[in-house]
């Protein structure tokens, strides 16, 4: 079982829609979540952190569920620039260093 | 600007010349690291180093080495390069090592081993 699973879509969805994406994370001692966006093979680049109590920023809300091991993305109001790869990434095991695992991406291509 | 730069950032070259990629952070980041992406694996941990003269390994260091001598500088060296490191390689910096730093990843290193 890999350590982070993603759907790796593609969503295809039109402008103005919500979709959502999960992902799951087999470590129960994970200590730090993020959504990391990749468009087209260039450089991941943080999206966003995601807390325990859920945050939101802008159009992106983000959700973890400790009990179940997953985390959530979810994008209102779609964009046509918000075609891109989205990568899920836990931070463990617990013992200091910044060590990052990645998901495979889940990808999103909004249409007209 | 703060960034990370990575070069080259295309390569193509031949089984078993040895090859090095360099990369330079200019944000004085303690932790630097290497991965490659492969299609349908993501991101996969080749090394990392935490502070100047400290590395280990990865998840997948075989076949690579890496050195860390001054703080902003992280090379990966591929002594006998082989087909199967066909590859995107990223590097990437953060500030510390603890879990909730941000990493800034350089534009990418496309590595084609013939």
């Amino acid at each position: 079982r890999k350590e982070v699973e993603q759907d790796p879509g593609p969503f295809n969805v039109p402008e103005g829609a919500t979709v959502a994406f999960n992902c799951t994370y087999s470590n129960s001692a994970s200590q730090s979540f993020f959504w990391y966006r990749q468009d087209c093979r260039k450089e991941p680049k943080l999206l966003m952190s995601v807390y325990s109590s859920g945050n939101e920023d802008g159009r992106f809300t983000a959700q973890l569920n400790r009990a179940s091991q997953y985390i959530s993305l979810l994008i209102r109001d779609s964009k046509l620039s918000d075609s891109a790869t989205y990568l899920c990434v836990v931070n463990n095991p617990p013992g200091g260093y910044n060590k990052l695992i990645f998901g495979a991406g889940t990808r999103l291509a909004v249409h007209p | 600007e703060a960034q990370v730069t990575q070069n080259p950032r295309y390569l193509i070259t031949v089984t078993g010349k040895k090859l090095t990629v360099t990369c330079s952070q200019n944000m004085n980041h303690e932790y630097m690291s290497w991965y490659r992406q492969d299609p349908g694996l993501g991101l996969r941990q080749i090394y990392y180093s935490m502070n100047v003269e400290v590395t280990d390994k990865g998840d997948v260091p075989e076949g690579y080495k890496v050195s860390r001598k001054e703080k902003r500088n992280f090379p990966l060296i591929l002594e006998s390069p082989s087909p199967n490191q066909t590859s995107l390689y990223f590097c990437a910096s953060s500030r510390g090592t603890d879990s909730y730093n941000e990493q800034f990843f350089g534009p990418g290193t496309r590595l084609t081993v013939l």
